[in-house]
C-alpha cells in the first residue's frame, strides 16, 4: 500500500466553526507532514511529525492545531478560521531520514478548504 | 539557504513532442536530493523522479529523465513523446535533512505544461 489518504476531499466552514482533518498512511513511514497550498503556489510547509512528535511548527497561527495520535494518523484540528485560510491542505509521509531510498514523500490528495 | 528556481510559468508542447521543464538550485550542502513532482488540476503531488547529489548517471523513469548538470546546478526534467495527461503543474524540490527522522522539501515556483493535441 503506497497510499496516503485525506479526508474530507472537500469541507467548506464558517468562522466560528470547528472542523478536523484526516491524513492515514500504512506505508510505516515515521515522517508526516501537513501543507498548505494556495491556487498556482508552491506548498507551504505548515507542521511536521518525526516518530510521532512535532518536530517543526513553520510559526502556524493556533487556529490551526496538529495532532499524530499514532504512527499512521495524522489530524489537523481547525478552529476559528479565517478566509484567507481557504487553501488546499497537503498531507505528505516519508521514511525516517538515513533510511535506504530517495527518502521522498508521498502525498495525498488533498483536502480543498473554503472558510466562509 | 536552499534555493530552487524554475523560470518558466508556462510551457506549451504538442503531443508526441519532448519538452524540457527548466530548474536550478542553488545550496552549500555537498550532499542533496532533487526531485520532480507533478501536480494535476486534481490536486494530487505524484513524484516523478530523484537525482542525487552524488548520483553518477542522469536518472530516468520511463518516459521522463532528469538532465543533471551539477557544475551548473541545474536539473532540468525531460518528458519524451509528451501525452494530453501530462497536462499539469510540474514542481522542483531540493531535500533538506533536517532531523533524525524527518527531512524537508523546498520547492520552486512550477511550471503549468499544457499539452495540446
Amino acid at each position: 500500500d503506497t497510499e496516503v489518504t485525506q479526508t474530507p476531499k472537500h469541507l467548506v466552514m464558517g468562522m466560528t466553526n470547528k472542523k478536523s482533518l484526516k491524513c492515514e498512511q500504512h506505508m510505516g513511514h515515521r515522517a508526516m507532514y501537513w501543507y498548505k497550498q494556495k491556487a498556482k503556489k508552491p506548498p507551504e510547509l505548515m507542521f511536521v511529525y518525526s516518530y510521532e512528535k512535532l518536530s517543526i511548527n513553520e510559526s502556524v497561527p493556533s487556529r490551526f492545531s496538529p495532532e499524530c495520535p499514532n504512527s499512521s494518523l495524522l489530524n489537523l484540528h481547525l478552529h476559528a478560521l479565517q478566509p484567507e485560510d481557504s487553501a488546499l491542505y497537503l498531507c505528505a509521509s516519508s521514511q525516517a531520514a538515513g533510511a535506504q531510498g530517495y527518502n521522498e514523500q508521498f502525498f495525498g490528495p488533498g483536502t480543498r478548504l473554503t472558510v466562509l | 539557504a536552499q534555493k530552487i528556481t524554475q523560470t518558466q510559468p508556462g510551457m506549451f508542447v504538442q503531443e508526441k513532442e519532448a519538452v524540457t521543464l527548466d530548474c536550478t538550485y542553488d545550496t552549500s550542502d555537498p550532499s542533496y536530493g532533487l526531485f520532480w513532482y507533478k501536480q494535476p488540476s486534481s490536486g494530487e503531488m505524484i513524484f516523478l523522479i530523484y537525482q542525487g547529489s552524488y548520483d553518477q548517471q542522469n536518472a530516468t523513469e520511463g518516459r521522463y529523465s532528469l538532465n543533471f548538470q551539477k557544475a551548473r546546478k541545474s536539473a532540468n526534467l525531460v518528458i519524451s513523446a509528451s501525452q494530453l495527461g501530462d497536462s499539469a503543474m510540474y514542481f522542483c524540490a531540493m531535500r533538506e535533512r533536517l532531523g533524525s527522522g524527518y527531512s524537508t522539501l523546498t520547492f520552486g515556483k512550477g511550471t503549468m505544461l499544457l499539452v495540446s493535441p
